[in-house]
């Protein structure tokens, strides 16, 4: 089962911030957070990632609270081609792998 | 680089037929995943491959579907019957130990 919980659904006016909450109280010490979009009909596209720092690239910022146990995906200036269901990923090890388990991700509508 | 290539990119098929998808990973990663994505919900992963040896089958239902990693490459994935409920979209995705994991475009399936 996925280790994180998202709202459902959230929209947000083009040219404003959108930010997107993400739980994960089980996390575990070495486990970092990733987040994905999908865009209808396309694949899981990556967004960025962390483990307890914040971090910012090209496409989007991510905060990780102190604890841990929550974060938040920030989309700084978002475009209409930004909605998406958005997937925030606890990125757990097995075996010596990585596993990606998703749940069911935020459908963020970006609104002209 | 080259992306995860999936093929084909759509299939309808009549129950009790069978379907093989095929999906090509990035260059060099050793990990290749599995997905099923249900409408409406998010992928579920299926099986996990580390090169030629599978590391995670729990999720795949073992009596209709099958999955094999020759050389540790390329991938398929099989379902034999196929019943209406396996309609869905089948991702494939690969990562190496340093990346994050990449998606495929995916094979939409309709069972008919």
């Amino acid at each position: 089962d996925a280790k994180t919980t998202q709202p459902t659904s959230m929209d947000c006016a083009e040219g404003r911030a959108a930010n997107l909450p993400c739980n994960h109280s089980t996390i575990s010490g070495n486990e970092y957070v990733y987040w994905y979009r999908q865009i209808h009909s396309q694949g899981p596209q990556y967004i960025i990632h962390g483990l307890k720092n914040n971090e910012t690239n090209e496409m989007a910022s991510l905060i990780i609270t102190e604890d841990r146990k929550s974060s938040t995906l920030i989309l700084p200036h978002a475009t209409l081609r930004d909605t998406a269901v958005y997937y925030c990923i606890v990125r757990e090890t097995t075996s010596g792998t990585y596993k990606y388990i998703f749940g069911t991700g935020t459908r963020l509508k970006v609104l002209a | 680089e080259a992306g995860v290539a999936q093929s084909p990119r759509y299939k309808i098929i009549e129950k009790r037929q069978s379907v093989a998808f095929w999906c090509n990973p990035i260059s060099g990663h050793a990990t290749l995943y599995w997905y099923q994505q249900i409408l409406g919900q998010g992928p579920k992963l299926l099986i996990q491959f580390q090169n030629n040896g599978v590391v995670d089958d729990s999720q795949l239902p073992k009596d209709r579907f099958s999955a094999e990693r020759l050389k540790g490459v390329d991938s398929t994935l099989k379902i034999q019957p196929a019943k209406l409920e396996d309609s869905a979209v089948y991702l494939c995705a690969s990562s190496g130990w340093t990346t994050e994991a990449f998606f495929g475009q995916g094979t939409r399936l309709t069972v008919v």
